[in-house]
């Protein structure tokens, strides 16, 4: 059974510091890496992809991926309240589908 | 910027009954998905379809479900007869072809099976 796990948190981070969100994997075929951030009763909205190990910067957000280790990770530099949300990590092997995690929820206070 | 778009957003339905969600994926792209998520659970793959046919689907879409591609910019999921363990959000995406796992999700419908 190949899965993605988060740990599902919530992660709490005051405005402005740097948000780390983690994710393992257990399929070594993986290829391709996404983040999606979800807010609650909306849909998956995808922020990062990565194909390469090492990092990836977009903007305010690094993705990091280490195939060795099976890790992925996502940064957040200077986190705002409003990036509060779930952050779903999911994972595409040689096949069409996704299988995503659970999702960890991060909270931004003031 | 362009977006995947569904309908109805809500549906309420009796168990037993039929439904179809429908989706209208970005228009350049050719690579069509059905996701669910249960009420605090995680995503999960449903099916997957290019070039007029399923190309992959997973254990949960049994024969109570069926995509169709209705005509050149609708993409439907049929639930035949509904069961209360249907009740989900669904969502649609879809990818381009240079970019085929890089998916992009449609705002979902909820479907509530009484």
């Amino acid at each position: 059974q190949k899965e993605v796990e988060q740990n599902s948190g919530p992660l709490s981070v005051p405005e402005g510091a740097i948000a780390s969100l983690n994710c393992t994997y257990s399929d070594r075929g993986s290829q391709s890496f996404f983040w999606y951030r979800q807010y609650s009763g909306k849909s998956p909205e995808l922020i990062m992809f990565i194909y390469s190990n090492g990092d990836k910067e977009d903007g305010r957000f690094t993705a990091q991926l280490n195939k060795a280790s099976q890790y992925v990770s996502l940064l957040i530099r200077d986190s705002q309240p409003s990036d509060s949300a779930t952050y779903l990590c999911a994972v595409g092997a040689n096949t069409d589908k996704l299988i995503f995690g659970t999702g960890t929820r991060l909270q931004v206070f003031p | 910027e362009p977006e995947v778009t569904q309908t109805p957003s809500h549906q309420v339905t009796q168990m037993g009954q039929e439904v179809i969600l429908r989706c209208v994926p970005i228009s350049n792209h050719l690579y069509f998905y059905w996701y669910r998520q249960i009420l605090g659970q995680k995503v999960e793959f449903l099916v997957s379809f290019y070039n007029n046919e399923i190309s992959e689907k997973s254990e949960i879409f049994d024969d109570q479900f069926s995509v169709e591609r209705p005509d050149g910019s609708n993409f439907t999921l049929k639930i035949r007869s509904t069961k209360l363990e249907d009740s989900a959000m669904y969502f649609c995406a879809s990818s381009d072809i240079r970019n085929r796992g890089t998916q992009y999700f449609g705002p979902g419908t909820r479907l509530l099976v009484l």
